[in-house]
């Protein structure tokens, strides 16, 4: 059972370039997040998704867009990297939004 | 808004001692569900214990259990016997079912 898989697990970006990171789950949960951690800042949320079609901004949004077209696959786009976007980027999970957050690994983003 | 709040940035405990990490959260519901995870050095979010609002008694895991103060808005972990492996970030977390909440940490670290 793979869980919650995320790539890259690091990426280099110039400033002004657009990525994407991938983020899919086989457990069939329902409620899927990005999550950004700054060093001493705790996780913020981006967004979230709690079922295809349906995605909402968490508290950090400016910047990124989401897309979910499947139950198992919640990108998330940066468009114009900037250095402020620098952070490591946690997919998670749930099966529904009261139980518990299954996490993929991160991806450690740098903007240079 | 929906605050987490733990005030210790780091805490430090002998191996084999007790060390209770702090949390608050402010809130106006009155269903909600809290949790503790921790984020060794790997990076890896580990749910370490969960806890339901309207359950009074406080959960336990093995050697981790919670004081719940309700009233107080407080959700202290508090970890027996601490063990080298018990090194890492811990992390406080609130959900009323839609968006998790997170605090911004406290850094343990475990004196052999």
């Amino acid at each position: 059972n793979a869980g919650v898989t995320q790539t890259p697990k690091f990426r280099i970006l110039k400033i002004g370039q657009s990525m994407t990171l991938q983020c899919t789950q086989d457990m069939n949960h329902n409620y899927m997040y990005w999550y950004r951690q700054d060093p001493g800042m705790g996780l913020k949320l981006i967004y979230y998704s709690v079922g295809a079609g349906i995605t909402d901004k968490g508290e950090v949004p400016n910047g990124y867009n989401v897309s979910r077209s499947t139950t198992e696959d919640f990108p998330l786009r940066l468009e114009l990297a900037a250095p402020s976007q620098t952070s490591v980027y946690f997919c998670a999970s749930s099966r529904d939004g009261n139980e518990k957050l299954f996490f993929g690994s991160g991806t450690q983003l740098s903007v240079l | 808004a929906q605050t987490v709040t733990q005030s210790q940035p780091e805490m430090s405990v002998q191996e084999a001692e007790t060390v209770t990490l702090s949390c608050t959260y402010d809130t106006s519901e009155s269903d909600y569900y809290l949790f503790w995870y921790k984020q060794p050095p790997s990076r890896q979010m580990i749910l370490v214990i969960r806890q339901e609002a309207y359950k009074q008694q406080n959960a336990t895991e093995n050697r981790f259990s919670v004081n719940f103060q309700k009233a107080a808005k407080s959700f202290s972990l508090k970890i027996s016997d601490s063990q080298l492996g018990d090194a890492a970030m811990y992390f406080c977390a609130y959900t009323t079912g839609n968006q998790f909440y997170f605090g911004t940490g406290t850094s343990l670290t475990v004196i052999p």
